[in-house]
């Protein structure tokens, strides 16, 4: 059972626009979303993480979005850039044994920004 | 200056066998974790360590045995290696807290033969 989903296994968009990766999820004690960036054979790089108190979190060019009643989460990137091509992972945070985060992954986004 | 760093980047090896991953952070977290992901790309906890101690284990074979020697260090040790295995394992760590990201380490590419 897979409680955080992200449906699209890929994107392509042009150097300069807005990139939207959505995320829905299914548990409604997640508490903190967080989104990933990964390249090849590297691991997992931290974004942006958004708490679940919160409808908008931004830094710099990535802004995250959560809808709660929709338990949806999208990361816009804008503007973006041929760097950003990598697969971008959706995390959720469940409390788990005091203040340790267990985190569940969706499957990723490939996003291919052409230059 | 890597902060989570894992050991070997590849590891072949036959049924059967034992093998063991090492994995070392220099950020000063408390909290450590594994993670595998399979052939579908899923990225699954394992085990999270805080302190030494054991806090989170998944349903994962008894096979896997993570050891923890210090808060720096979470070892993992894999006996009798199966085909399924076959993964990559991300050794992770992170800051006290909830909501705090957690650091991953580059991956350890597991090819069972």
């Amino acid at each position: 059972d897979q409680q955080v989903k992200q449906n699209s296994p890929s994107l392509s968009v042009q150097e300069g626009r807005i990139s939207i990766l959505n995320c829905d999820y299914t548990n409604s004690m997640f508490d903190y979303f967080l989104w990933y960036k990964k390249y090849p054979a590297e691991g997992p790089t931290f974004l942006i993480s958004i708490s679940s108190i919160k409808d908008k979190n931004e830094d710099g060019r990535f802004t995250v979005f959560l809808n709660k009643s929709a338990k949806h989460l999208s990361l816009h990137i804008v503007p973006s850039q041929p760097g950003d091509s990598a697969v971008y992972f959706c995390a959720a945070s469940l409390p788990s044994g005091g203040a340790t985060n267990k985190l569940i992954f969706g499957t990723g986004t490939l996003l291919a920004v052409q230059p | 200056d890597t902060a989570v760093s894992q050991t070997p980047k590849y590891l072949v090896t036959q049924m059967g066998n034992d093998k063991s991953i090492k994995c070392e952070q220099n950020l000063g977290h408390d909290t450590m974790y594994w993670y595998k992901q399979d052939s579908k790309k899923f990225l699954k906890i394992m085990f999270s360590y805080n302190n030494k101690e054991l806090i989170i284990n998944e349903t994962v074979p008894n096979r896997f045995s993570p050891k923890s020697p210090d808060k720096a260090h979470l070892n993992l040790h894999i006996n009798s290696l199966e085909l399924g295995d076959s993964a990559v394992y991300f050794c992770a760590s992170s800051p006290q807290g909830r909501g705090t990201e957690a650091f991953f380490g580059q991956g350890t590419r597991l090819t069972v033969v």
